[in-house]
């Protein structure tokens, strides 16, 4: 059982559709990421959240809108996305990221999108 | 910058055979190393790690030292089971850093 829980696992949306990913932990950790996982990759990172404030974005277009309303909840809000943006999208978290570097990361089971 | 390169796969294995899958990696300072698992479906999962030099990570019979000489952190199992059939992935934090993945390597394990 993982720690870090992601809800929904599946999702299938059309490219005009909104919808939101959920990710939740509860084992105090401060620091919080998304990732996107192509199949047969490693996971790329997208965004990371150091208590409570975005501290790094790669570079993701703006159809991605992530969100950390408290330091156990990190969403992703999806708005008008492409076909390759089909992937598994993943969150993890850890202790603080900027002292921590010797602690890993816990991953959820991700949320496997479909877009139509 | 930071790097790490793992074998290429698939490594197709008989039941209780022996694993080697081998890890190298570039850094920058001195990095933190793990190895995570993916089974088909689901999230990484830490394996193991190792934070300096010489240390040893160990988990549900993996083992991986850490090499500095060599700058490598390769995984061994003495016997591989069916359920082990996973993506291992390598990876890498060196200082403020986020983590650095190398490629993963598919382990197929027939009975």
């Amino acid at each position: 059982d993982t720690e870090v829980t992601q809800t929904p696992k599946h999702l299938v949306m059309g490219m005009t559709n909104k919808k939101s990913l959920k990710c939740e932990q509860h084992m105090g950790h401060r620091a919080m990421y998304w990732y996107k996982q192509k199949a047969k990759k490693p996971p790329e990172l997208m965004f990371v959240y150091s208590y409570e404030k975005l501290s790094i974005n790669e570079s993701v277009p703006s159809r991605f809108s992530p969100e950390c309303p408290n330091s156990s909840l990190l969403n992703l809000h999806l708005h008008a996305l492409q076909p390759e943006d089909s992937a598994l999208y993943l969150c993890a978290s850890s202790q603080d990221n900027r002292y921590s570097s010797n602690q890993p990361q816990h991953f959820g089971d991700g949320t496997r999108l479909s877009i139509l | 910058g930071n790097s790490v390169t793992q074998m290429e796969g698939p490594v197709t294995l008989s039941e209780e055979a022996f694993l080697t899958i081998n890890c190298t990696y570039t850094a920058t300072g001195y990095p933190s190393l793990f190895w995570y698992v993916q089974y088909p479906g689901e999230g990484l999962q830490l394996l193991l790690k190792a934070t300096k030099a010489d240390d040893k990570g160990s988990n549900k019979g993996f083992e991986a030292t850490y090499r500095k000489e060599t700058t490598s952190f390769h995984l061994e199992k003495g016997s591989v089971q069916v359920s082990d059939s996973a993506v291992y992935f390598c990876a890498l934090r060196s200082g403020y850093s986020t983590l650095t993945f190398g490629k993963g390597t598919m382990l197929l394990v027939s009975p």
